[in-house]
Formats: C-alpha cells, sequence, structure tokens
C-alpha cells in the first residue's frame, strides 16, 4: 500500500514570495489533515479536511494561509505572502475514518516538505 | 483546549538500558492519547494508542505505555534499548470535536529526542 505522498521535499523562497504544497493521500482514506512543525516543537494541527470538505480550520492564518481539497483526494496548500516565521516542516496525514465512534482511528503521516523563508 | 507536557527534551541512555519517554495531559476527561516515532527527514509514525480499552498498551518496536488517569500520564517505555531507537518521540492527544465527524486532529507536545549511547 503505498502511503502518503507530498511534493516538494524541500523549498526555499524570499519572504512576501508565494508558495504551494501537494499532497496525495492513501487512497481511500476519507479524512485528511495538514500540520505545520516548527523547528523544536510538535506538530500543530493547521487544517482537516473531511472527503472535500473543512471540518476544522481553527488554527489557519487565514489572512496569508489558504488550502482546498477540491474532488476528496488530494490537496494543496498555499502560502501567500511567505513570513521568516512560516519556516517549518509542513505535513500531510490521512485518516480512513468516516465515522464518529472511530475517532480515534490511526492518521498515517507524509514525509513531510521543509520550508525555508529567507 | 486539551495539552501535553513531555518532560524532558533529550533523553540519553545507554544500549541495552530501560528506556523511559515521559508524557502528562490535561484534560477533563480521559482523551485518546498517542506516541508517534519520527525519524531524521522522516514523517511521523504511529507507536501506539490508547483509546479507553486497556490501559497498558503495546506497541511496534518492543515499545509500551500505561495510561494512568489519577497522574494524567501516560509514558513510553522499552525494557531494553537498540541504537536503532534513536529518534524523536511525540506524545499526543486527540481533542476538538471535528463537525464533520472523522478522526479528530491531535494536539502534540514538543517531543522527546532519545539518545542511545553505545
Amino acid at each position: 500500500e503505498a502511503g502518503v505522498a507530498q511534493s516538494p521535499r524541500y523549498k526555499i523562497i524570499e519572504k512576501r514570495q508565494s508558495v504551494a504544497f501537494w499532497c496525495n493521500p492513501i487512497s481511500g482514506h476519507a479524512t485528511l489533515y495538514w500540520y505545520q512543525q516548527i523547528l523544536g516543537q510538535g506538530p500543530k494541527l493547521l487544517i482537516q479536511f473531511q472527503n472535500n470538505g473543512v471540518v476544522d480550520d481553527s488554527q489557519l492564518p487565514k489572512d496569508r494561509f489558504s488550502a482546498e481539497r477540491l474532488k476528496g483526494v488530494d490537496s494543496t496548500l498555499k502560502i501567500q505572502p511567505a513570513k521568516l516565521e512560516d519556516s517549518a516542516v509542513y505535513l500531510c496525514a490521512s485518516s480512513l475514518v468516516a465515522e464518529a465512534r472511530l475517532r480515534h482511528n490511526e492518521q498515517y503521516f507524509g514525509p513531510g516538505t521543509r520550508l525555508t523563508v529567507t | 483546549a486539551q495539552s501535553v507536557t513531555q518532560l524532558g527534551s533529550h533523553v540519553s541512555v545507554s544500549e541495552g538500558a530501560l528506556v523511559l519517554l515521559r508524557c502528562n495531559y490535561s484534560s477533563s476527561v480521559p482523551p485518546y492519547l498517542f506516541w508517534y516515532v519520527q525519524y531524521p527527514n522522516q514523517g511521523l509514525q504511529l507507536l501506539l494508542k490508547y483509546t479507553s480499552a486497556a490501559t497498558l498498551v503495546k506497541g511496534i518496536n518492543g515499545f509500551e505505555a500505561e495510561f494512568k488517569k489519577s497522574e494524567t500520564s501516560f509514558h513510553l517505555t522499552k525494557p531494553s534499548a537498540h541504537m536503532s531507537d534513536a529518534a524523536e518521540y511525540f506524545c499526543a492527544v486527540s481533542d476538538r470535536k471535528a463537525k464533520g465527524g472523522g478522526a479528530d486532529g491531535l494536539t502534540f507536545g514538543k517531543g522527546t529526542h532519545l539518545i542511545i549511547q553505545p
């Protein structure tokens, strides 16, 4: 079974530029997550999709971050414009669960995209 | 909101010695708890999870963790450390209730870097 795919693996941009990250979850997984992991910290949830709908974006800085999952499969996370403090690893994860009673279902993580903003 | 505290950003043990990584959570109700491992330049891999069944949970690679409600703890242990165990370990809790159902996003601790000395 193929895992969660992410691209690019590394990206270096200057502040105020735009950048986009792509994620392809495990086939059949209904739920998709984007996390931000700043160096020395644990991952922080940015946004959660259930199929192609957003179910939690409370920690997404909406003035500069956006994400979409148009067909309920792969997803794109965009930053526009980037700031120095956006330097981090952006992790995508997916989960199979579709029922509330399975809310603890395992999340599978991709390798991440390491973003450096200079 | 729930939170997770991992005591000790770095833990060093000798090969063959007991591994103990500490995790405490804050919650008004027993949450779902997880331990993930992250190797350099890789995504997170689930070691084990507590989902209100048995309080002693066994995971992969010989790791186990015990849920103690009275102490609000979920410490990770392994009887005998191997060199291959050197990695970053994250404790996480499932908290916010996604309005659309599905598995909740995770709140992570800051991580503990495990160093194995030969």
